[in-house]
C-alpha cells in the first residue's frame, strides 16, 4: 500500500505570493490533517478534513485555507505569504474521524517551504 | 490552558541504555500519541494510547490517566533510535485536534 503523498518535496516563494501544497492520503483513508512545524513553535495543528469537509481548524489566520476532494487528496493554501510562514508542513491520513482511541495517523514526508 | 510538556528536551545515551522520555499534560485527554521524527522531517507514529501499556519490539508506551502523565521507554537503546521523539494529545472536548510536546531530541552513541 503506498503511504502519504506530499507534493512538491521543496518550495521556494517569495513574500505575496500564494502557494498550494498537495496531499494524496493512504488509499481508502477518508481524513486528512494538516500540521505545520517550525524551530520556533513545533508542530501546530492547521486543520482537518473528512468527506470533503472541513471539520476542525487551528489558531492560523483566515490566509491558510485548504479543501478535500471526492477522491480524498487535500490541498492546502496559503495566501500572501510571510517571512514567518516559511515551515514544514505535514499532512497525516487517518481511516476516519470514528473514535479518537481507535486512529492511528500516517504522516506523508513534508513540504519545505521557504518565503524569501 | 491545554498544555503539553515534555522531558528531557535533549538526551543522550550510550548504546544498550534504559531510555525515558516523559510527557505530561495539563486536562484530561480522549487520546495520547508518541510519534517519532527522523532527520528529513518524515513523521512514524508509534503509539496511539487512551489508557494502560502498549509494546512494541524494544519500545514500551504507558500512561496514567489520574496524573495526566506518559512515559515512552526504549529498552536496549540502539544508534538507529536517534531521532526526535514527540507526544501529541487530543484534549477531551477539542474533537479531533492534536496539541504537540515540543519534542526530545534523543541521540544514541555507539
Amino acid at each position: 500500500k503506498a503511504g502519504v503523498t506530499q507534493t512538491p518535496r521543496y518550495l521556494i516563494k517569495t513574500r505575496g505570493q500564494q502557494v498550494t501544497l498537495s496531499c494524496s492520503p493512504i488509499s481508502g483513508h477518508r481524513s486528512v490533517s494538516w500540521y505545520q512545524q517550525t524551530p520556533g513553535q513545533g508542530l501546530q495543528f492547521l486543520f482537518e478534513y473528512f468527506s470533503e469537509t472541513q471539520r476542525n481548524k487551528g489558531n492560523f489566520p483566515g490566509r491558510f485555507s485548504g479543501r478535500q476532494f471526492s477522491n480524498s487528496r487535500s490541498e492546502m493554501n496559503v495566501s500572501t505569504l510571510e517571512l514567518g510562514d516559511s515551515a514544514l508542513y505535514l499532512c497525516a491520513s487517518s481511516s476516519s474521524p470514528g473514535a479518537a482511541s481507535a486512529e492511528k495517523l500516517f504522516f506523508g514526508s513534508g513540504t519545505q517551504l521557504s518565503v524569501l | 490552558k491545554n498544555e503539553v510538556e515534555q522531558s528531557p528536551q535533549n538526551l543522550t545515551a550510550q548504546e544498550g541504555e534504559f531510555i525515558t522520555i516523559n510527557c505530561s499534560y495539563s486536562v484530561g485527554i480522549s487520546a495520547l500519541h508518541w510519534l517519532q521524527q527522523h532527520p528529513g522531517g518524515g513523521i512514524v507514529s508509534l503509539f496511539m494510547l487512551s489508557s494502560g501499556k502498549k509494546k512494541h519490539g524494544r519500545l514500551i508506551a504507558t500512561i496514567n490517566i489520574q496524573e495526566k502523565h506518559s512515559s515512552l521507554h526504549i529498552t536496549a537503546s540502539h544508534p538507529r533510535d536517534s531521532a526526535v521523539y514527540i507526544c501529541a494529545v487530543r484534549f477531551s472536548g477539542s474533537a479531533r485536534q492534536l496539541t504537540f510536546g515540543s519534542g526530545t531530541q534523543l541521540t544514541v552513541l555507539p
